[in-house]
C-alpha cells in the first residue's frame, strides 16, 4: 500500500521562509513531485526529485531522502501569491502511478 | 502548445442521474489520468491509461464509474448512477511517457486540465 503524510495547514509571513515536510511509503519508488494548487484551479508542477539531495529552482527548493522516505519543499522570500495548497506526490510502480497526498494549505499573511 | 482540454467546466445533476466528462490530452502524450478531488483533499487517482490500455483502475468504483480512451487519444469518464458523494472536481491529466523505460525522468510530469466541477443534488 501507499501512505503519504504532510501537515494539513501552515501559516507564514510575507518575506519569510517556510518548509513543508512530506513522508511517504510506496512500492517501487521512481521519484517524487511537488505540485502547487491555488483554490479553484488545477495543480501545477513545481519540482521533481529522483536522487537524494536538494534541487533548487528560484525561490523554491525541494529535498529528497529515499532511505528515509522523506521530502521537503522550501519556499523562500514568501509572497502573498504563494498562498496555496502544496501537494506531495511520489511516483511509483512499473507504469509510474502518481499518488497525491492530502496537501498542505499554506496561508501567507502580511 | 495546447494544454489538456476538459469539458464541461461545471455540471449539476440530481442523484441517480448519469453524467459524462470528456478529456483531450496534450498531443503526443501516451499516458492519461483521471483524478477525483473532493473539496479539501488531494487528488485521488481513479484510472490511468497507457495509450488506449488501462494500467491502473484499482480505485475506480466500477459499479458506477466507467472510462474509455478509444484510439489512445481523448477519453471519457462516465458516472451512472451518480451519488451525493460523487460531488467533486474531476481532473484529467496527461504525461509524455508513463513507462519504466523512459529516457527523461521529467517526461513523467503531469499536465492537468482545468477540471470539471460536479455537484450532485
Amino acid at each position: 500500500g501507499q501512505n503519504i503524510d504532510q501537515p494539513t495547514e501552515m501559516t507564514a509571513t510575507e518575506g519569510a521562509i517556510v518548509q513543508i515536510n512530506c513522508t511517504y511509503q510506496t512500492s517501487g519508488f521512481n521519484g517524487l513531485f511537488w505540485y502547487q494548487q491555488h483554490a479553484g484551479e488545477a495543480p501545477t508542477f513545481l519540482s521533481y526529485n529522483v536522487l537524494d539531495g536538494l534541487e533548487e529552482k528560484g525561490r523554491f527548493s525541494s529535498f529528497l531522502s529515499r532511505s528515509k522516505g522523506y521530502s521537503y519543499l522550501l519556499l523562500k522570500e514568501l509572497q502573498m501569491k504563494d498562498s496555496a495548497s502544496y501537494l506531495c506526490a511520489p511516483l511509483s510502480g512499473g507504469y509510474n502511478k502518481l499518488i497525491f497526498g492530502a496537501g498542505t494549505r499554506l496561508a501567507v499573511h502580511p | 502548445e495546447a494544454g489538456v482540454a476538459q469539458s464541461p467546466r461545471y455540471k449539476i445533476i440530481e442523484k441517480r442521474q448519469s453524467v459524462a466528462f470528456w478529456c483531450n490530452p496534450i498531443s503526443g502524450h501516451a499516458t492519461l489520468y483521471w483524478y477525483q478531488q473532493i473539496l479539501g483533499q488531494g487528488p485521488k487517482l481513479l484510472i490511468q491509461f497507457q495509450n488506449n490500455g488501462v494500467v491502473d483502475d484499482s480505485q475506480l468504483p466500477k459499479d458506477r464509474f466507467s472510462a474509455e480512451r478509444l484510439k489512445g487519444v481523448d477519453s471519457t469518464l462516465k458516472i451512472q448512477p451518480a451519488k451525493l458523494e460523487d460531488s467533486a472536481v474531476y481532473l484529467c491529466a496527461s504525461s509524455l511517457e508513463g513507462a519504466m523505460d523512459r529516457v527523461e525522468a521529467t517526461n513523467e510530469k503531469l499536465f492537468f486540465g482545468s477540471g470539471t466541477q460536479l455537484s450532485v443534488l
